[in-house]
């Protein structure tokens, strides 16, 4: 079967910190991923999609980015945080368009 | 501009009550609708539909859509305090699945 793994589950950063969260999925080729973010009492925001292996597609402009060196990793970055990047980032996938997205656990990113 | 709306933002019922929930749609190329339950952590599907008119069921769950007035309910019945969760419902918006969502709805179980 197949599983997402999403690290750290919570992450205690400083302002102007780099950052890198990372999501990775087993069981399953060619997923397509996703990011997502959920700022407190509100539904998700994509922020970026890879339908393949260094195929990003960027939602929302922000200073993150995102990376797929693999065909089962995806890798949220940034070179340097902003208080609002603080958030619930979840990472998904799913076997193809019109299948259902399945979500990690998520990481829990406060700005200090 | 693609729109998930849900409703109502929270309610709190009491165990063995039946709850509904409302979600409305306004997507230019509809293709499903999607709902989630999320805990603490990870949003868990729960169903995707695509065809007016017919229900989906898991146990006390279920979820029937109506794409001529662009809404879909999910019920739950006989409520658990298990059931306590925040519920989303999303559509994708366009060919490569991007998933609009509505901000959910917060349900509380008290027993």
């Amino acid at each position: 079967s197949q599983t997402i793994h999403q690290w750290p589950a919570t992450l205690v950063q400083p302002v102007g910190s780099p950052l890198s969260l990372e999501c990775t999925v087993e069981g399953t080729s060619n997923p397509n991923l996703y990011w997502y973010r959920q700022a407190a009492g509100r539904g998700l925001q994509l922020l970026f999609y890879s339908v393949g292996i260094g195929q990003i597609s960027s939602e929302v402009p922000q200073n993150l980015s995102a990376s797929r060196p693999q065909d089962r990793q995806f890798i949220l970055s940034s070179k340097k945080l902003l208080l609002s990047d603080s958030g619930f980032y979840l990472c998904a996938w799913s076997s193809g368009v019109k299948q259902p997205q399945h979500f990690g656990d998520g990481t829990r990113l406060s700005i200090l | 501009e693609d729109k998930v709306v849900q409703s109502p933002l929270s309610l709190v019922v009491h165990e063995g009550d039946t709850v509904t929930l409302n979600c409305s749609y306004e997507v230019t190329n509809f293709r499903s609708l999607l709902w989630y339950k999320q805990e603490k952590k990870a949003p868990t599907f729960l169903f995707m539909l695509t065809s007016s008119g017919i229900e989906k069921k898991s146990g006390r769950l279920s979820s029937i859509l109506d794409k001529k007035e662009l809404f879909s309910i999910l019920n739950i019945t006989a409520t658990q305090t298990g059931d306590s969760a925040v519920y989303l419902c999303a559509a994708p918006t366009d060919s490569w699945g991007k998933l609009q969502f509505g901000a959910g709805t917060q349900v509380v179980v008290t027993p």
